[in-house]
């Protein structure tokens, strides 16, 4: 079974501040994809990056960057000098990335984190 | 870009209704999958399909059916429509060989009152 922790519910900071949201993740598959998705206060969500169990090289895409860690099971996301714009409900999710059946087709969320950024 | 249209933004339902929650994606997706959202709870998979006419469970099906009779749309029926059934409901889609690589495309959501 699949499940993903994201442990902090609501994240509070002011503008200007770096902050990094949590994400453990929990799999016996041994090829997966982790991702993560962005919901701001429209709703629809928005997909940020993926990351496949083969690659841990951490990524930095402008102002966001991830930090992969097998060994420790953890897919961290950390946004760096943060705006208002940047606030929203942030999901990570795990995905097995093996074939063979309906079942494999489907992305487990965490239940996500409520960062909220203040001017 | 992909593109995926839930038929209603808002919806208000009464108890014991029918009610149908329609999804449409244009890019030719074989998988496309219904997602429940509720506070504290995240995501959670209602239904999903792989092709046409194919449907599989997911996490929380008890009280919802779907129906996938074309490519592009698939369709979440709620029975008979109960209190607790009122959430954000997500649709999404995804490509099919290389499902993990490529992720899902959501739609906007539609949230449901039923009173």
């Amino acid at each position: 079974a699949q499940k993903v922790t994201q442990a902090q519910t609501e994240i509070s900071v002011v503008e200007k501040e770096d902050v990094t949201l949590d994400c453990v993740y929990e799999t016996r598959d041994t090829t997966y994809y982790l991702f993560w998705y962005k919901q701001p206060p429209s709703g629809e969500l928005v997909f940020l990056i993926r990351r496949n169990s083969f690659d841990e090289q951490n990524e930095i895409s402008g102002r966001y960057s991830w930090n992969f860690q097998k060994s420790t099971s953890s897919f961290n996301f950390t946004i760096t000098a943060s705006q208002v714009v940047d606030s929203a409900v942030y999901f990570c999710a795990l995905s097995a990335a093996s074939k063979g059946g309906g079942s494999n087709y489907k992305l487990t969320f965490g239940k996500g984190t409520l960062l909220t950024v203040n001017p | 870009d992909v593109k995926v249209t839930q038929s209603s933004r808002y919806l208000v339902k009464r108890t014991g209704e029918k009610v149908f929650l329609e999804c449409v994606q244009d890019m030719d997706h074989e998988n496309m999958f219904w997602y429940r959202q509720d506070p504290g709870l995240g995501l959670r998979l209602i239904y999903f399909s792989y092709d046409v006419k194919m449907k599989e469970k997911g996490d929380i099906p008890e009280g919802y059916s779907v129906s996938r009779e074309k490519k592009e749309r698939f369709s979440l029926i709620l029975e008979s429509a109960s209190t607790n059934q009122t959430s954000m409901y997500l649709c999404a889609s995804s490509l099919s060989v290389f499902l993990g690589g490529y992720g899902y495309t959501f739609g906007s959501g539609t949230r449901l009152t039923v009173v």
